[in-house]
C-alpha cells in the first residue's frame, strides 16, 4: 500500500534463529503496529508503537520484540524462531482522522 | 478492552443471492467500527467504516453495514452477491480515544464468503 512497505515479503528460516522484519512508512504517522494472521484466528496484535522508542505489548507478544528508533521504521524481531511463529505478518500505520493503512504482509515460514 | 465476534466462520451463497455477515462487539468505551476484505493471497483492504453520524454506511461496491449500538452489532450486508465477492471478511473495532491501548484496532476471526455460480 502507498506509504507503507514491509520487507522481506517472504522468508524461510530455521528453528532457533533470530529473524527481523521491517516496516517502513513515509506518512510520518505516530502509530505503528505489528499483527500476525493465522487461519481461524484473524489478525492478532503483537506489539504497537506510539512514538520513537515508545512501544507496548499487544495480545500475542511472547517471543517477539520490537524497536522504533526512527519515526519511519518499526522492526519486529523473533528472538528465537519457533514453528508456531510461522504466519503472515502485517504492519499497519495510523494517524488521527485518517484511519489505518496496512502493508502487503510478510509470509514467514519457520522450518 | 474491546473484542469482536464474527458469528460465522464460513458463509456459502449462490450468485445473485443476498448475504449477511454478522459481527458483534464488546467495549467499555465508544467505538469506531470497520469491515476489511481480503481476497486470496492479498493484503487487507478497507471496505467500509463507521466513525460517527449516520448508522448506515455503504461501500462503493454495494456492501452496507449498520451500526446498532443497543445490540452492539455491525452486520455487513449485500442484496446481490457476485462471484468476485468471494473473499474473507474481517470485522474490526477500535476505541474512539485516539492513542493508548483502547485506540488499537482489534479484529474478529474472519468470515469466508464463498459465492457459487
Amino acid at each position: 500500500d502507498a506509504g507503507i512497505t514491509q520487507s522481506p515479503r517472504h522468508k524461510v528460516t530455521e528453528t532457533g534463529t533470530p529473524v527481523t522484519l521491517r516496516c517502513h512508512q513515509t506518512e510520518n504517522h505516530r502509530y505503528m503496529y505489528w499483527y500476525r494472521q493465522d487461519p481461524g484466528h484473524g489478525l492478532r496484535l503483537i506489539h504497537y508503537s506510539y512514538g520513537v522508542k515508545d512501544t507496548d505489548k499487544g495480545e500475542v507478544s511472547d517471543g517477539y520484540s520490537v524497536s522504533r528508533s526512527k519515526t519511519e521504521d518499526f522492526l519486529l524481531t523473533l528472538e528465537s524462531a519457533t514453528s508456531s511463529q510461522t504466519s503472515v505478518y502485517f504492519c499497519a500505520i495510523s494517524g488521527q482522522l485518517v484511519g489505518y493503512t496496512f502493508g502487503s504482509g510478510t509470509r514467514l515460514t519457520v522450518v | 478492552a474491546q473484542s469482536v465476534t464474527q458469528l460465522d466462520s464460513q458463509v456459502p451463497v449462490f450468485e445473485e443471492a443476498p448475504v449477511e455477515l454478522r459481527c458483534n462487539y464488546s467495549s467499555s468505551v465508544s467505538v469506531y467500527l470497520f469491515w476489511y476484505v481480503q481476497y486470496p493471497n492479498q493484503g487487507l483492504q478497507l471496505l467500509l467504516k463507521y466513525l460517527s453520524g449516520s448508522t448506515l454506511v455503504e461501500s462503493i461496491n454495494g456492501f452496507e453495514a449498520e451500526f446498532n449500538k443497543s445490540q452492539t452489532s455491525f452486520h455487513l450486508r449485500k442484496p446481490s452477491v457476485h462471484i468476485s465477492d468471494t473473499a474473507e471478511y474481517f470485522c474490526a473495532v477500535s476505541g474512539t480515544n485516539y492513542g493508548g491501548s483502547q485506540g488499537n484496532l482489534i479484529f474478529g476471526k474472519g468470515t469466508k464468503l464463498s459465492v457459487k455460480p
